[in-house]
This record gives C-alpha cells, structure tokens and sequence, in this order.
C-alpha cells in the first residue's frame, strides 16, 4: 500500500458528459500526477501540479484540467467526454519537488474510467 | 520528444530462474533519471529500480538489477530467483531532469511458471 488513495474506483459516463476523478495524497506530498492508462498500455502523463499550480503538463487537450488543495487532494476534470477518454485514471504523490533527485512517486490504484 | 520502447510484449520464467527484459529509450537529454516499475493485477503501480543517468554503476534492489548503458541508451532490468509474485506488468519508464515528463514504455507482462 502506497497510502495514496482514489475514488470512485469505477465510474461509467455517456459521451459529452464531464467527469471529476479524486485523488489523497499521503501527508506531507505537494507534488501530484495524473496519468491515462489505456487497457494494455503503459500510463500517459496527463499533467502535474506542484504546490496548487500547474508545473508540467503532456500532450493532452485543456478539457482535462486539475485542482490541488491544501489538504493532498486533487481532482482530475474531464469536460466533453469522448470514448477514446474510456482508461483507467492513475495518480501519483511525491514528497519532494519536481526536480528533486528524491521525487519518487507513489501511486493510487486508478479509476477505471468507461465512457458509452 | 523523449520515447520508451520495450520490445518483449510477454516473457516468462520458471521459479527461481533469471529474467532480463529490455528497455531502450531516446533522447536529447544528458541527465534524466530512469525507472521500473511493476503493476500486478491489482492495478497498483509499484516501484522496482531507478537509476540516475549521471551514476555509472548499475543499481541493485535485493533480486533485482538493472545493466544501464548509456551510449546504448539501453536500460534492462535482471530478475534473479524469480518468485511467483513476480508476476506483472513491467513498465520502464523516463523522467527529464526537471520532473515535468514523465515517459512510460508500454509493458511487458512476466509470467513465472511454478
């Protein structure tokens, strides 16, 4: 167990509706991924945040956006759902800064996200 | 635009034997830090090895090792006395130095066969 926890574990949405998936953080890690893992792929980085704010981000569109709080939780919104969106949806926690040598990441065990 | 390739989709191994899956990857970078990482059914992505690009010595994790050749850009990782719960997804992934990417391969599934 990494202590990073995800909700809903499933969810099933209809295309061009939004979707908000949650991720906590283990205390103490200001720095959070997301990434879109299709079934039988490796993870795509979607983006990253880093004391509140946006620090890195791949080659996703703006309707996936991110909120970090205070509190080590975040939440990955997907806004126009499309069937390609259909993945599982993994975060990952790190104690240090992006850039650390010590950015080791710790991550959840996904929402599997299924878009009809 | 870095990229990561594992060339064996599937490989498996009898208990206590020796697995090396292959990894390579391409980039402009001269300091990046490279990984693997296991996912078994369970979804949970679990950290095995990193490496750092500026270390010449290999990294070893208990049964696990990596042979890094950096010319090569070429970063295997070596499973000695392979166990049961061996048995996952592995993914061999690439972070630049600033942190802000993070590359994935996409997988090879090990099977250890009692």
């Amino acid at each position: 167990e990494t202590g990073v926890t995800q909700s809903p574990t499933h969810l099933i949405k209809t295309r061009g509706q939004q979707v908000t998936l949650r991720c906590s953080s283990q205390s103490g890690h200001n720095t959070v991924s997301w990434y879109q893992q299709a079934l039988g792929q490796g993870p795509q980085f979607i983006f990253q945040y880093y004391r509140e704010e946006e620090n890195g981000r791949g080659n996703f569109p703006p309707r996936f956006s991110g909120l970090q709080f205070p509190n080590y939780s975040s939440e990955l919104n997907v806004n126009a759902l499309e069937l390609d969106d259909s993945a599982l949806y993994l975060c990952a926690s790190s104690p240090a800064p992006s850039y650390s040598l010590y950015n080791e990441q710790f991550f959840g065990p996904g929402t599997r996200l299924t878009v009809l | 635009a870095q990229t990561v390739t594992q060339s064996q989709p599937e490989m498996s191994v009898q208990e206590a034997e020796t697995v090396t899956l292959s990894c390579t990857y391409d980039t402009s970078e001269s300091d990046y830090y490279l990984f693997w990482y296991k996912q078994p059914p369970s979804r949970q992505m679990i950290l095995v090895i990193r490496q750092e690009a500026y270390k010449q010595q290999n990294a070893t994790e208990n049964r696990f090792s990596v042979n890094f050749q950096k010319a090569a850009k070429s970063f295997s990782l070596k499973i000695s006395d392979s166990q049961l719960g061996d048995a996952a997804m592995y993914f061999c992934a690439y972070r630049s130095e600033n942190g802000q990417n993070f590359v994935f391969g996409p997988g090879t599934r090990l099977s250890v066969l009692p």
